[in-house]
């Protein structure tokens, strides 16, 4: 959903859940996606991509799931961990060198 | 072995000051670049270069200047400060400038304009 004044969209989840999270992408014309992970006072870390041929893609734990027909990008935890909170950023890449970031959801997990 | 690293990680400064961001990477990338995230999070580009050269520059006040001595540092000068340049400054780099490029990035410098 859209962040609310300072607050951006949180979810919050018990350790062992699965998480999903959601972003909606504004360009039909992006070819290429990535998840990004944002650790308090670190800077954005590299967590899976998926490029426009596919729909979904696996990593370690992660799924990334694309729906091009609504412009929907998924990120997918499984068996979510404390050290999983951050804040995620899903990215497109709308045009030459230019990645354009989502508004960031926070994940929040308990023990 | 830092991939991207920047420079200082914590700068306070009085308005109307100058002041520069120095980012290094050890990846053998061509390509580096400025984000801004403000107070929501919100990261956008500002600056991208390409081997020395500057490809994109978005709307940045030309207060803002950034230099690359050589492929592997990109610097960010800074002229008369202002309050709302107060924000974290995150240097990136990638492979190469086009499509489809995963772009890794540095720790941030968090600048605090008083």
């Amino acid at each position: 959903g859209e962040s609310v004044g300072l607050h951006l969209p949180t979810l919050s989840v018990q350790e062992g859940d699965n998480s999903i999270i959601n972003c909606a992408y504004s360009n039909s014309a992006s070819d290429y996606f990535i998840w990004y992970k944002q650790e308090s006072g670190k800077g954005p870390q590299f967590i899976i991509d998926i490029r426009s041929n596919m729909d979904k893609r696996q990593g370690q734990r992660v799924t990334v799931l694309l729906n091009k027909t609504v412009k929907h990008l998924s990120l997918q935890i499984a068996a979510t961990q404390p050290g999983d909170s951050a804040v995620y950023f899903c990215a497109e890449n709308s045009g030459y060198s230019t990645l354009t970031f989502g508004k960031g959801t926070m994940l929040l997990v308990s023990p | 072995d830092t991939a991207v690293s920047q420079t200082p990680k914590y700068l306070v400064t009085q308005m109307g000051n100058d002041k520069s961001i120095k980012c290094e990477q050890n990846l053998g990338h061509d390509t580096m670049y400025w984000y801004k995230q403000d107070s929501k999070k919100f990261l956008k580009i500002m600056f991208s270069y390409n081997n020395k050269e500057l490809i994109i520059n978005e709307t940045v006040p030309n207060r803002f200047s950034p230099k690359s001595p050589d492929k592997a540092h990109l610097n960010l000068h800074i002229n008369s400060l202002e309050l709302g340049d107060s924000a974290v400054y995150f240097c990136a780099s990638s492979q190469d400038p086009g499509r489809q490029e995963t772009q890794y990035f540095g720790p941030g410098t968090r600048l605090l304009v008083l």
